[in-house]
């Protein structure tokens, strides 16, 4: 059974300053992982796909890299801004199935 | 392009009640799944369907049920609703099974 973890759990930095993210998964047999940004009370909103092929997916300030072989993920956000604030949370789909970590709750202070 | 619609909203129930949630799909999706989320246990997988056929299903018992229509769009059923049902329950859809899009969920109470 895949199992998810992503650690900090939370996370508070000054505006600025950049955010590093962190996220490990028990099974390599992975089809992609995913980023994704969750405000409280609502859907989830997706930041960054990468396939299992690949190593490292980019947008705008994003940055997230996947180590399969190792069994993690690390996402890195620049520049951090108080937007910015919210639980940011990865997930691995393998077997049509996706197995979500519990997530890293970001506060970026003005 | 619209995204991915769940209806209702917000939806309270009391218990032993039944319920159905309703996911409309990004247009040219074929791939529709659904999700618990809890502060508890977190996001849960619960089935994922592909042209009318359900593919996966997660770790829930029987009275958590879906469907697909040949236009995409899913429903949820939960019967004989429980205190332990109240969650954020989220649907995603997929073209190829890829990358997920969400939808904003429907927020259910049981009391």
């Amino acid at each position: 059974k895949q199992e998810v973890t992503q650690i900090p759990a939370a996370l508070s930095v000054p505006e600025g300053e950049n955010l590093v993210l962190n996220c490990s998964f028990t099974d390599s047999a992975i089809y992609n992982l995913q980023w994704f940004r969750q405000d409280p009370g609502k859907g989830l909103t997706s930041l960054l796909l990468i396939q299992s092929s690949q190593r490292e997916q980019t947008s705008g300030r994003l940055n997230a890299s996947l180590d399969k072989s190792s069994g993690r993920s690390t996402l890195y956000i620049a520049a951090s801004q108080p937007g910015d604030s919210a639980t940011y949370l990865c997930a691995v789909t393998g077997d049509y199935k996706l197995s979500f970590g519990a997530g890293t709750t970001v506060t970026v202070r003005a | 392009k619209a995204g991915v619609t769940q209806t209702p909203r917000y939806l309270i129930k009391t218990r032993g009640q039944q319920v159905t949630l309703s996911c409309s799909p990004i247009s040219g999706h074929r791939s529709v799944s659904w999700y618990q989320q809890t502060p508890g246990q977190g996001l849960q997988f619960l089935f994922e369907y592909f042209s009318e056929t359900q593919r996966n299903k997660g770790n829930f018992p029987g009275r958590f049920s879906g469907r697909q229509f040949s236009n995409s769009r899913s429903e949820m059923n939960v019967s004989t609703l429980e205190l332990g049902d109240s969650a954020l329950y989220l649907c995603a859809s997929s073209f190829t099974g890829d990358e997920l899009f969400f939808g904003s969920g429907t927020q259910l109470s049981v009391l």
